[in-house]
């Protein structure tokens, strides 16, 4: 069974730059990596997805090594509205359990 | 454009009994699933509806759970009987694209069950 592992907490300034790793080792030919936000009593909120190489939107940046074992979200200056636990997802149409959550990262923000 | 939503926010039950959960997804996402965060574990994929077929099943934990989305549109998960451990956070999501290019999920904002 794939395992998408995630540091457990991340402390971080308002105004910094922020990197979170998922470690994904057994990802599929046709996995895609998918990264979301949950905040308390929501669910999780889509944030940035990708294949390979990098990809980029207005609020943040995925990069994807050659192996695709391991992705990194990238969070320019920071706010501490993104006071948040953030989740890999790794899945596609090969295999069973197809789609597996990382174990999420507890990112706060302090001021 | 309405979000997912789901049925009820919060369910309590004892155990042994049987509890429903529903969740409508987005107009016009073929796509539906189902995971589940219990107590201190990450959240597990369940299942994958395509319109009204069962795409994969294979995360379903055992033959207590049964899913139906009738007619392609809203989905329920019934768990029956419930057990203890059954207790935990049940999301749904919908996407438009085909499970073959994989699409971005919009969640719901989660049932939280608790069994006693």
């Amino acid at each position: 069974l794939a395992k998408t592992t995630q540091p457990i907490s991340m402390d971080s300034y308002e105004g910094q730059e922020v990197n979170i790793t998922c470690s994904h080792n057994n990802i599929a030919t046709n996995d895609y990596i998918t990264w979301y936000q949950q905040f308390p009593s929501q669910g999780p909120r889509f944030i940035i997805q990708g294949y390979k190489t990098k990809v980029t939107n207005e609020v943040a940046s995925l990069f994807i090594p050659a192996d695709r074992k391991s992705s990194t979200l990238s969070l320019p200056r920071v706010s501490l509205s993104d006071t948040a636990v953030y989740y890999c997802l790794v899945g596609g149409v090969s295999g069973t359990y197809k789609y597996i959550f990382g174990t999420g990262t507890r990112l706060k923000v302090l001021a | 454009e309405a979000g997912v939503t789901q049925f009820p926010s919060h369910s309590v039950i004892e155990k042994g009994q049987t509890v429903t959960l529903r969740c409508d997804p987005i107009s016009g996402h073929d796509n539906l699933y189902w995971y589940r965060r219990v107590m201190g574990k990450e959240i597990k994929f369940l299942l994958h509806f395509v319109k009204e077929s069962k795409q994969d099943e294979s995360g379903m934990p055992n033959n207590r759970f049964l899913a139906e989305r009738t007619g392609g549109t809203y989905s329920t998960l019934k768990v029956q009987p419930a057990e203890l451990e059954d207790s935990g956070v049940y999301f749904c999501a919908s996407s438009r694209r085909g499970a073959g290019n994989m699409d971005e999920q919009y969640f719901g904002p989660g049932t939280r069950l608790t069994v006693t």
